[in-house]
């Protein structure tokens, strides 16, 4: 099975702090996925990665930045934390983006900043 | 724009009744469409896909989604609902060309006995 694992899942922050999301996946897949999840809204798509130091915006990209120096890992960078970014974050990954591979889940990182 | 529409954001059965789960999409090409499930405090978990190999699609937990294109629906059904299918249902879209999930906002079902 597809292990996709969030390095935290709580996590409390203050306005101001730079944070740092992890995320990992051990079935070599090429693409990496952030979103965050607000009740009534869904998921909405961050960044996304579909190769190492390669990177594209998603929806709301805006006060998020992403790392990828190795296949496995996603990072996710609030570079100074506001209020408005508490929320769930998602981490994903699917094989390739050939024959529309289903996109594997971690359990998501609780981010409350302060 | 893409988009999807999930009607309803409560949805409420008894257990043993018919769970129906509604989903909407907006695409003009025939999209590659996919039901998610949520627990509590968990990620997401793949229901079913759809890719165009067949309307109706068989997922897992007993669950089956019917691809329906003059409609313009991919609805969620399951023929008789267990307390353990409580939990938030989301619907997906990636349009032909598109490598890029859109998520409706999602429905939380709850089963009562």
């Amino acid at each position: 099975d597809v292990k996709v694992t969030q390095s935290s899942r709580y996590l409390v922050k203050r306005t101001g702090e730079k944070v740092f999301l992890e995320c990992v996946q051990d079935m070599d897949h090429e693409n990496m996925f952030w979103y965050r999840q607000d009740p009534g809204l869904g998921l909405r798509l961050i960044y996304f990665s579909y190769d190492v130091k390669m990177k594209e915006k998603g929806d709301i990209p805006e006060g998020y930045s992403v790392s990828r120096e190795k296949k496995e890992r996603f990072s996710l960078i609030l570079e100074s934390a506001s209020t408005n970014q508490t929320s769930m974050y998602l981490c994903a990954s699917s094989f390739s983006t050939r024959d529309h591979q289903p996109q594997h889940f971690g359990d998501g990182t609780r981010l409350s900043i302060l | 724009a893409q988009s999807v529409t999930q009607l309803g954001s409560h949805v409420s059965v008894s257990e043993g009744a018919l769970v129906l789960l509604r989903c909407n999409y907006s695409s003009s090409v025939p999209p590659y469409l996919f039901w998610y499930v949520q627990y509590p405090n968990q990620g997401l978990q793949l229901l079913l896909k759809y890719t165009s190999a067949a309307t109706l699609v068989k997922g897992i937990n007993g669950f089956e989604a019917e691809f329906k294109k003059s409609e313009t629906s991919f609805h969620l059904t399951k023929p008789s609902a267990h307390m353990s299918d409580a939990a938030e249902y989301f619907c997906a879209v990636t349009p032909a060309g598109y490598n890029k999930l859109i998520f409706g906002a999602g429905t939380r079902l709850a089963v009562h006995p």
